[in-house]
């Protein structure tokens, strides 16, 4: 059973460009978040989705970023016109179940470091 | 807003030492989660803990879930270089909340 894949593992942009990056949560997963990792930090919240819904945008920037979860295929996450302050680890996760009043576990992919020029 | 603290934020020791690792928060969870994330990965869980008061044993690592289930510990015992690597707690709500994490190296 494959795990949490997420591509590519590394991209390189420069300054103004897009960059998307892709999650395939783990066979049987409905539901993706998003997290950002800047160097010595925990992982930040951006985005919960279930299919074709966004749950909770809430860690989001409100300029620039966007995500999906499409019926079919992986979840994106993109970002336009990128800066240099948008380097980081990107993460994605994926879970079986909502977690409302219960445990609500959480299975990461290896991420994508995106590094802006 | 809910926040986890974790301490020591640094920790380096030799070989077969035991450590103990602290995650705190003034809010209460439902659960507690802790992973370990190494250099270029993601974060891998190790354990969820959920009833106050919850102990669990992972080979050498005992977690243990506060009564009130605002805290958490993690001690592992004899440390190996293989467990070097960032220990993580998170808060079980939707969205988890991450610690900053307790960067440890074990030197041999």
């Amino acid at each position: 059973n494959a795990g949490v894949m997420q591509n590519p593992r590394h991209l390189v942009r420069r300054r103004g460009q897009e960059a998307r990056l892709r999650c395939s949560p783990m066979k049987g997963h409905s539901h993706v978040y998003w997290y950002r990792q800047l160097p010595e930090e925990g992982l930040k919240f951006m985005v919960y989705l279930q299919k074709e819904n966004i749950i909770d945008e809430s860690g989001m920037p409100k300029e620039r970023f966007s995500a999906e979860f499409p019926k079919e295929g992986p979840s994106i996450l993109r970002i336009q016109q990128v800066v240099r302050g948008d380097s980081a680890a990107y993460f994605c996760a994926s879970s079986p179940i909502t977690g409302t009043g219960g445990t609500d576990t959480q299975y990461f992919g290896p991420g994508t470091r995106l590094t802006v020029l | 807003t809910q926040l986890l603290e974790q301490s020591p934020q640094f920790l380096s020791i030799q070989e077969g030492e035991n450590l103990t690792v602290y995650c705190n928060s003034s809010s209460v969870f439902s659960s507690l989660q802790w992973y370990r994330q190494e250099p270029g990965e993601g974060p891998v869980l190790l354990v969820t803990v959920v009833t106050g008061g919850e102990v669990k044993k992972l080979k050498r690592l005992t977690f243990q879930f506060g009564d009130a289930r605002k805290d958490s510990s993690l001690h592992i015992t004899a440390a190996q270089p293989g467990d070097t690597g960032l220990y993580l707690c998170a808060g079980g709500n939707t969205p988890l909340v991450f610690g900053k994490g307790t960067r440890l190296s074990v030197i041999a």
